[in-house]
């Protein structure tokens, strides 16, 4: 079993419209908790950092569950501009510095 | 800064041939990641450092890769002899290590990658 899964999708999304997706990961040592974006043929990019109480980067909004272990990822308002691959990323506290990716949830905006 | 820097952008080889990647992180940070990217299996981490001594390369496929970081400003991957299906994107990172409650500060930056084709 990976120990960060998520549904690759596509999610086909109208253009103002809200998309929300999950992961779950497996290892409960799991520490510290990141979205990365991945534009196609280019490398993958920090988008926020996800915290305990959940936050928000503008349309971005960002959820952690400690309890059922998964991290959801919400946009909204989506723009031409967000279609990426939305990867999930986990550190664990024994293995300080080490992401584990998720294999990425596509995400296209349609006009 | 001019982020993390990779070499070369685009590598077509043919089966045996050895192949070099290279890397130059951004300088202060003291971890250095190798990754490689295929549609099949996703994002996979090779290998990694930490000030220059590795310290998991379980990721490595096998015996044929191998990498190397003398110093803080350089790491090589290589492939000896190389196959077909080590045709990838192999992606370089660098990041300082912030401590647990460090968050976005622990963000992996990577390079823009090495298209690999071996024919």
């Amino acid at each position: 079993r990976k120990e960060v899964e998520q549904d690759p999708g596509p999610f086909n999304v109208p253009e103002g419209a809200t998309v929300a997706f999950n992961c779950t990961y497996s290892n409960s040592a799991s520490q510290s908790f990141f979205w990365y974006r991945q534009d196609c043929r280019k490398e993958p990019k920090l988008l926020m950092s996800v915290y305990s109480s959940g936050n928000e980067d503008g349309r971005f909004t960002a959820q952690l569950n400690r309890a059922s272990q998964y991290i959801s990822l919400l946009i909204r308002d989506s723009k031409l501009s967000d279609s990426a691959t939305y990867l999930c990323v986990v550190m664990t506290t024994d293995s300080w510095g080490k992401l584990q990716f998720g294999a990425g949830t596509q995400v296209v905006v349609t006009p | 800064d001019a982020g993390v820097i990779q070499s070369p952008r685009h590598e077509v080889t043919e089966m045996g041939q050895e192949v070099t990647l290279r890397c130059k992180p951004i300088s202060g940070h003291d971890y250095l990641f190798w990754y490689r990217q295929t549609m099949m299996r996703g994002l996979e981490l090779l290998i990694y450092f930490n000030n220059n001594v590795p310290i998991d390369d379980s990721g490595m496929p096998e015996d044929r890769f191998s990498a190397k970081m003398p110093n803080a400003s350089f790491s090589t991957l290589k492939i000896q002899p190389s196959e077909p299906r080590d045709s990838a994107v192999y992606f370089c990172a660098s990041s300082f290590f912030e401590g647990p409650a460090g968050g976005a500060y622990n963000e992996q930056f990577f390079g823009p990658g090495t298209r690999l084709t071996v024919l």
